[in-house]
């Protein structure tokens, strides 16, 4: 089964600062999918980012962007202007064609004032 | 409204005993997924189902069950072969077209503890 590593346990960035969190992912498929979901501590899960890997261009969402490297199969997270709101756990994700999706074990954002 | 509901919301465990956690979407979706969460962890894939009347095994199957008798349904039993259930169990539900980007819908949830 393909695996999804987030090497960074806890990150923290400056209000209105840019912070990158880190997510590598093991798979021999050359078709897949990518996400990024947030956590909040309501424990409800919140989609903010994803990427199919055959496109070549990196996914944006306002403030949310990503670093698709599909050879270093990385991918990566890059929040700019980060908001107090942004604080959560930071979820990594790979969905394989079958539909089997693993997530990473996350990255806690804090955000400072 | 269209979504994925779980109940109950906090779930107590007697030693020995079998429980069910229920999952039920009404968003037409083929893929139903079960996840595990322990505090401050990630979600580890228990079982995972793309149509009705099947479903794999994840990575942490073993002392749970489950059953996939309808398209709405996706009930997770947590055996007394599971040592140590206490955790926090997410349903989800997707599309499985082949070519897909969709996303994971989640249910909100349910806190399993053991007494």
């Amino acid at each position: 089964a393909q695996t999804v590593t987030q090497s960074q346990p806890e990150m923290s960035v400056q209000e209105a600062e840019t912070v990158t969190l880190s997510c590598t992912y093991d798979t021999s498929e050359s078709d897949y999918y990518l996400f990024w979901y947030k956590q909040p501590p309501s424990r409800q899960m919140i989609l903010v980012i994803r990427q199919e890997a055959y496109k070549q261009q990196n996914a944006t969402e306002n403030r949310f962007s990503v670093n698709f490297q599909k050879a270093a199969k990385s991918f990566s997270l890059k929040i700019s202007d980060s908001q107090l709101g942004d604080a959560a756990m930071y979820f990594c994700a790979y969905r394989s064609n079958n539909n089997d999706m693993r997530f990473g074990a996350g990255t806690r954002l804090t955000v400072k004032p | 409204d269209g979504g994925i509901t779980q109940s109950p919301k906090y779930l107590f465990r007697k030693e020995g005993q079998n429980v069910t956690l229920s999952c039920e979407q009404n968003l037409n979706h083929d893929a139903m997924y079960w996840y595990r969460q322990d505090p401050g962890q990630g979600l580890r894939l228990i079982y995972y189902s793309q149509i009705v009347n099947d479903f794999q095994k994840g990575d942490i199957a073993e002392g749970y069950s489950v059953s996939r008798e309808k398209k709405e349904s996706f009930p997770l039993t947590v055996t007394s072969a599971q040592k140590n259930p206490t955790a926090f169990y997410l349903c989800a539900s997707s599309t499985r077209r082949t070519g897909s980007v969709e996303k994971l819908f989640f249910g909100s949830g349910t806190q399993l503890s053991v007494l």
